[in-house]
């Protein structure tokens, strides 16, 4: 059974890069296929998604962040990692790693982790 | 880039009642389109894709419909693990939004 775990500080400083880590437990990424993606929510407001990544190659960011955040897949150590830079008090959120339904669809999220809440503050 | 609207926002309902979600998207998706379920504290769970399709698991009270830009999510008969917030999500084509704002199903 697929499982997903994030993991990184629960606090970040104004101005600095948030970095965050997925690990994959049940399955191997480099036998995947599926998309790995980065979904986050801000404390009452609704999902965001970040971006999504294969294995395989291609990567996709959503426009209203794509300056700012890379999201890396590590078959090495079967974990899919988060980069958010330049982070301002707007990016606090709970954060949620998923992997699509298939390899068809970068967005439609069949697996989820139970997230990890991170906040920006000085 | 294609906005998704949900109506309504809160949605009151007592046990067995049918309840109908409305999620609208800004310009034709065909039938991509997704219905999550997340409860507080916990992540979403995917119900639908492809606008009517149940995923394995998910009770028959849970049905979907719609396509192009008009889709609704029903609830046949409100049971008491159904109390949760519901997100659309078009996955249609990658942009700024892909999810609607939420519907949360509360005990009246």
């Amino acid at each position: 059974q697929l499982q997903l775990h994030e993991s990184g500080p629960g606090s970040v400083r104004p101005s600095e890069t948030l970095s965050l880590t997925c690990s994959v437990s049940g399955g191997f990424i480099s036998r995947s296929t599926e998309y790995w993606a980065w979904i986050r929510q801000a404390p009452g407001k609704g999902l965001e998604w970040l971006g999504s990544a294969a294995y395989r190659g291609g990567t996709y960011y959503n426009p209203s962040v794509q300056s700012r955040v890379t999201i890396s897949v590590d078959a090495s150590e079967n974990e899919v990692a988060l980069r958010l830079n330049s982070v301002t008090a707007a990016d606090t959120a709970t954060y949620y790693c998923a992997r699509t339904r298939s390899s068809s669809w970068i967005l439609l999220m069949a697996h989820w982790g139970q997230g990890v809440l991170v906040t920006v503050s000085s | 880039d294609i906005q998704m609207t949900q109506s309504p926002s809160t949605l009151s309902a007592s046990i067995g009642d049918r309840v109908t979600i409305a999620c609208r998207a800004s310009q034709s998706i065909s039938t991509w389109l997704a219905w999550y379920q997340q409860k507080p504290g916990k992540a979403p769970q995917l119900l639908i894709h492809g606008a009517s399709n149940l995923e394995t698991g998910v009770p028959s009270r849970f049905s979907g419909s719609g396509s192009g830009t008009e889709f609704t999510l029903t609830i046949s008969s409100v049971q008491p693990d159904d109390f949760a917030t519901y997100h659309c999500q078009q996955y249609d084509t990658y942009s700024a939004e892909t999810f609607g704002q939420g519907t949360k199903v509360e005990f009246k």
